[in-house]
């Protein structure tokens, strides 16, 4: 069963970057996209981007400008990092695995890891 | 860019049946998922592909699809299934959107 572990900072200082990183276990990085997705304290779910095992990368036209993510297959991990962060930054973060099939007509997120809180502060 | 839209809240008895909704323009073209998130933890999938669930999964949780309107339907809904449901699918520029969120009460 493949199962996600996710770690990086918790506590940042505007201008700052964010950096996390997710370890897959159980599984290979191949046929999949791994996906970061937030939530801001009380509020819903926003994606912020995703990429494949070859380094193909899609972001939320949002936070493009700022947004890196990376694969390391050697690792069997994925990171995040999210340049000059300010307190609207303020979420706890997932990782997920996204699956596509049904003819590109099926997506969906499973599993996810365990979020990470991270409060910009000054 | 594309919206998915959920009445934010909704009660439901226990043992009575319940039905969420989650409408947007790109659900003509796209399934919708549903996952349940209980305080604290992180979200699980219940529903992919319109009406799949994943292994574990109880048969109470259903989704169904019509139009631009995607619905996950609890019958026989338990004290535990008390959460926020969020629906998910894609854009046409393939950008992944989440509705809202609907925060589902057992009574």
């Amino acid at each position: 069963q493949v199962q996600l572990q996710q770690w990086g900072a918790g506590l940042l200082k505007p201008s700052e970057t964010l950096s996390l990183t997710c370890t897959v276990s159980g599984g290979s990085l191949s046929g999949y996209y791994w996906t970061w997705i937030r939530q801001p304290p009380g509020k819903g779910l926003e994606w912020i981007g995703e990429i494949n095992h070859s380094g193909n990368t899609k972001y939320n036209p949002s936070l493009k400008s700022r947004v890196t993510i990376s694969v390391d297959a050697s690792k069997n991990q994925f990171s995040l990092k999210l340049r000059s962060v300010t307190a609207a930054d303020t979420a706890v973060y997932y990782c997920a695995r996204g699956t596509l099939n049904g003819g590109n007509s099926v997506f969906w997120f499973d599993p996810w890891g365990q979020g990470t809180l991270v409060t910009v502060s000054s | 860019s594309s919206e998915l839209t959920q009445d934010p809240g909704v009660s439901v008895a226990l043992g009575q049946t319940v039905r969420i909704t989650c409408q947007g323009d790109s659900l003509r073209s796209y399934y919708a998922n549903w996952y349940q998130q209980k305080p604290g933890q992180a979200p699980i999938l219940v529903i992919y592909g319109k009406r799949n669930r994943p292994s574990g999964i109880p048969d109470r949780f259903s989704g169904s699809s019509s139009g631009n309107t995607a619905s996950l339907t609890i019958t026989g809904a338990q004290a535990e299934d008390e959460a926020d449901y969020f629906c998910d699918s894609r854009d046409s520029s393939g950008n992944r959107v989440f509705g809202g969120g609907t925060k589902v009460t057992v009574l």
